[in-house]
């Protein structure tokens, strides 16, 4: 069985502070989704990263993939309310075809002003 | 920007009864899924959908759970006889040749089933 594990499950912290949010396994994921997810809304997809040590940077957001390929990081700089919501990871296995995803539970993240 | 759509956005059903939710992806997209989320859950896979077969489907896609492609831009799960274990968040998602990892997701429909 694939898990991934997503920690912490719950964030709360300042506006302008710093943050990392971490999604880990034991097995090996071709490439690594990274989702954020509205109440009662879909996840939307915000960057995949599918080579060992790849760092992605999406303004205040970066990614990293693990060398291993089992592991990724979140990093917030300067946190803002509008970064408030449930961010999820999600690894696929295969490296074409039809994939299925594997998600971790999420990490609720609130900022607070 | 291309998105995909799901339709209802709730139905509420009783037990026992079939259901059809529909999705419509994203248009040059040849990838279709269906997940759910179970109220505070993760998110699931049910199965995936490729040039008009399914690929792969989980233990949850039991003989109950059916998809079709009943036209060139519709995708649809049924659910012919819903159990209470049913009620949950039902997502339709799509993704192109190429890059079958980046699945892009429709905003849901919930499915209540009393």
């Amino acid at each position: 069985t694939q898990l991934l594990e997503q920690s912490p499950q719950f964030l709360s912290i300042q506006e302008g502070e710093n943050l990392t949010v971490y999604c880990n396994s034991s097995s090996v994921f071709s490439s690594l989704q990274w989702y954020r997810q509205e109440p009662g809304e879909g996840p939307v997809l915000l960057v995949t990263v599918v080579t060992g040590g790849e760092v992605k940077k999406l303004k205040r957001l970066t990614f990293q993939f693990g060398d291993a390929r089992k592991d990724s990081s979140l990093h917030i700089t300067a946190a803002q309310p509008g970064d408030t919501g449930l961010y999820l990871c999600a690894g696929a296995r295969a490296i074409q075809g039809a994939q299925k995803l594997v998600f971790g539970q999420g990490t609720r993240l609130t900022i607070n002003p | 920007e291309p998105e995909v759509t799901q339709t209802p956005s709730h139905q509420v059903t009783q037990m026992g009864q079939e259901v059809i939710l529909r999705c419509v992806p994203i248009s040059n997209h040849l990838y279709f899924y269906w997940y759910r989320q179970i109220l505070g859950q993760k998110v699931e896979f049910l199965v995936s959908f490729y040039n008009n077969e399914i690929s792969e489907k989980s233990e949850i896609f039991d003989d109950q759970f059916s998809v079709e492609r009943p036209d060139g831009s519709n995708f649809t799960l049924k659910i012919r006889s819903t159990k209470l274990e049913d009620s949950a968040m039902y997502f339709c998602a799509s993704s192109e040749l190429g890059r079958t990892y980046e699945q892009y997701f429709g905003p849901g429909t919930r499915l209540t089933v009393t």
